[in-house]
């Protein structure tokens, strides 16, 4: 089984501060990690994967997580809010074994905010 | 590019009728998903397919079935239509190990 959970559905930053957006995932084997992003009434876009290599994932427009398997985390991260930044952000987990071989579960999403 | 896409942006149905979902994919992926997305719920899987005619359940099938006769098309039916069926749906697929590419979505409205 596998399972995820986003721990804030709402997080607000100033523009120019750092964002920390946070999941926990649970899985049975080796897990595959990814964070997507939705703007308002856009489809879901990919901003990064941790796929067993590096534990330290870059991704587009300056976001960037950690894999720590210790912790059963996968943060999001940035240095830096932008405006455009303001979305809602799912972290989504997927097996690499077992009967749920493939299958993507989302966590309930965290919308950001970004205040000038 | 992969090219994922779903049949229509908006669809109105009535209480009762049977409806199809369509899904099409350009990549030759093997996997094929459909998720429902609502507020405070995020994405909740409703049926994938592995490949052609293979189905499995996700995580709330009940009121739906799917179809995936071709590799690049998957169909989400909704046998009778219900309010509570109400929704975005999105189809998404992938190679697995590698991210999903989605649709655009397809919001349904049941009166």
């Amino acid at each position: 089984a596998q399972s995820v959970t986003q721990l804030d559905s709402h997080v607000s930053v100033s523009e120019g501060t750092p964002v920390l957006l946070r999941c926990n995932y649970s899985s049975s084997y080796s897990p595959s990690l990814f964070w997507y992003v939705q703007h308002p009434n856009k489809g879901l876009q990919l901003l990064l994967k941790y796929t067993s290599a590096a534990t330290l994932v870059k991704g587009i427009n300056g976001f960037e997580a950690e894999f720590k398997k210790s912790e059963t985390s996968f943060h999001l991260t940035k240095p830096s809010a932008h405006m455009s930044d303001a979305a809602e952000y799912f972290c989504v987990v997927s097996n690499a074994g077992g009967s749920s071989y493939g299958k993507l579960t989302f966590g309930q999403g965290t919308i950001l905010t970004v205040h000038p | 590019d992969v090219k994922v896409t779903q049949s229509s942006r908006y669809l109105v149905k009535r209480t009762g009728e049977k409806v199809f979902l369509e899904c099409v994919q350009d990549m030759d992926h093997e996997n094929m998903f459909w998720y429902r997305q609502d507020p405070g719920l995020g994405l909740r899987l409703i049926y994938f397919s592995y490949d052609v005619k293979m189905k499995e359940k996700g995580d709330i099938p009940e009121g739906y079935s799917v179809s995936r006769e071709k590799k690049e098309r998957f169909s989400l039916i909704l046998e009778s239509a219900s309010t509570n069926q109400t929704s975005m749906y999105l189809c998404a697929s992938r190679d697995p190990g590698r991210g999903a590419f989605f649709g655009q979505g397809t919001r349904l409205t049941v009166v």
